[in-house]
């Protein structure tokens, strides 16, 4: 059974830095390309970044580009996103979301993590 | 940057009756589109993909056709489970991979 499991949300003051991890189980990590997408409180779904499996490949929203980054683990089938100069338009549940293939869709989602920018 | 538009924003439906929602591309996406469905304080979950197959798992009620710019969404006869907020979102034009604004179907 295909588990994805977010953690390291929390509140953090405009300006701060904040590392989410997302642990994987019940599939091939190694060979997923993983994404985050986030969703605002009562708005949409947006894409915040993909990674390949070998980690070669790279990609952000330029609403988080030279800000976050993402990276993953695949000795310990984890992926993370580490978010710096954080602001109120950050604030969202993230989610962390399988993708079939690359550069498709995400077929499993995590239950997500809550970030909460205020000060 | 590919801008999905949902409609409409929200849809009211008696149970038992069809559900029809549309979704458009500002340029072609071709069939690289996936609807997911999404349920308060739920994580969405997949429906469909390349347009028109749908995910392990759901119900033959849930259809999707389109192609290029414009696609739908049927749910042939709501049950109380389908009240939800359903995306679509395309992977052809990425990045970024960008989604509807969502359309919520609500019991009528």
């Amino acid at each position: 059974e295909v588990q994805l499991v977010e953690s390291g949300g929390g509140l953090v003051k405009p300006g701060g830095s904040l590392r989410l991890s997302c642990a994987a189980s019940g599939f091939t990590f190694s060979s997923s390309s993983m994404n985050w997408v986030r969703q605002a409180p009562g708005k949409g779904l947006e894409w915040v970044s993909s990674i390949s499996g070998s980690s070669r490949y790279i990609y952000y929203a330029d609403s988080v580009k030279g800000r976050f980054t993402i990276s993953r683990d695949n000795a310990k089938n984890s992926l993370f996103l580490q978010m710096n100069r954080l602001g109120a338009e950050d604030t969202a549940v993230y989610y962390c979301g399988k993708e079939i293939g690359t550069g498709s869709y995400v077929d499993f989602w995590g239950q997500g993590t809550l970030v909460t920018v205020s000060s | 940057e590919t801008v999905m538009t949902q409609s409409p924003a929200t849809l009211s439906v008696f149970p038992g009756e069809r559900a029809t929602l549309s979704c458009r591309a500002s340029q072609t996406v071709r069939s690289d589109l996936a609807w997911y469905q999404q349920k308060p304080g739920q994580a969405p979950r997949l429906l469909i993909y390349d347009a028109s197959t749908r995910a392990t798992g759901i119900p033959a009620r849930f259809s999707a056709s389109g192609s290029g710019t414009e696609f739908t969404l049927t749910i042939s006869s709501l049950q109380s489970e389908d009240f939800a907020v359903y995306h679509c979102q395309q992977y052809n034009n990425w990045p970024p991979k960008t989604f509807g604004q969502g359309t919520k179907v609500e019991i009528k």
